[in-house]
């Protein structure tokens, strides 16, 4: 199994840039999460889904931020207009409906100049 | 608010010493934890997790203590190897480990660093 795929592992950007992140769950996973993490705020969650459903997204911080899953294998996080505090990394976690554990994807590093 | 978070923010041990990373929770509704264990440049890793119906619970080389008196989560690490030199967190899920699906909150984390 690949497990969970993030891409880009990378970005860095201009303030007022649009930024999609992507992942792909592992295959079977009914429930997909977004976290933010920094070193100041550690691991946060942002949103998550369970069947494709956005199911409770209070961790968004603003409307800068939205996040879709339009199929059971991929999700995007995207954030419009960037800012410079929005740089941190960015994981997508999934686990099945049957289980609690979360397995991580390798993360996105978002860098806003 | 609800909060889990961590006594020590940095432990250092030598090779083959055991390790005891803790961490206090303050929801009484939790009824499962997990450990973490994120390498540098990594997603988070699985490491145990442990019900609240238990108060003990031991995996290979790895043992994780539960006291709900205190709200209290430990992580001992027998014989630490330098591979085990890592950022740790628990985690606990607030809202039951019986198959639903609910978010987990997140401790500040600890780092491990073995000294060879």
């Amino acid at each position: 199994d690949a497990g969970v795929i993030q891409s880009p592992r990378h970005e860095v950007t201009e303030m007022g840039q649009e930024v999609t992140l992507r992942c792909k769950p592992i295959s079977g996973h009914n429930s997909l999460f977004w976290y933010r993490q920094t070193m100041m705020r550690g691991l946060e969650l942002l949103i998550y889904f369970n069947n494709n459903v956005p199911i409770d997204d209070s961790g968004m911080p603003e409307d800068r931020f939205s996040a879709k899953m339009p199929n059971a294998s991929f999700s995007t996080l995207k954030i419009q207009p960037s800012e410079p505090r929005d740089s941190a990394v960015y994981f997508c976690a999934s686990n099945p409906l049957s289980g609690n554990e979360q397995f991580f994807g390798p993360g996105t590093r978002l860098t806003v100049l | 608010g609800e909060s889990v978070g961590l006594h020590l923010p940095t432990l250092s041990v030598q090779e083959g010493d055991n390790s005891i990373i803790n961490c206090a929770y303050s929801n009484s509704a939790s009824d499962y934890f997990i450990w973490y264990k994120q390498e540098s440049g990594k997603g988070p890793q699985f490491i145990i997790d442990i019900r609240s119906n238990m108060d003990k619970r031991q995996g290979q080389r790895v043992t994780v203590l539960l006291n709900k008196t205190v709200k209290h989560l430990s992580l001992q690490i027998a014989a630490t190897q330098p591979g085990d030199s890592a950022v740790y967190f628990c985690a606990e899920n607030g809202r039951g480990g019986g198959g639903s699906n609910y978010k987990l909150t997140f401790g500040k984390g600890t780092l491990l660093t073995v000294n060879p």
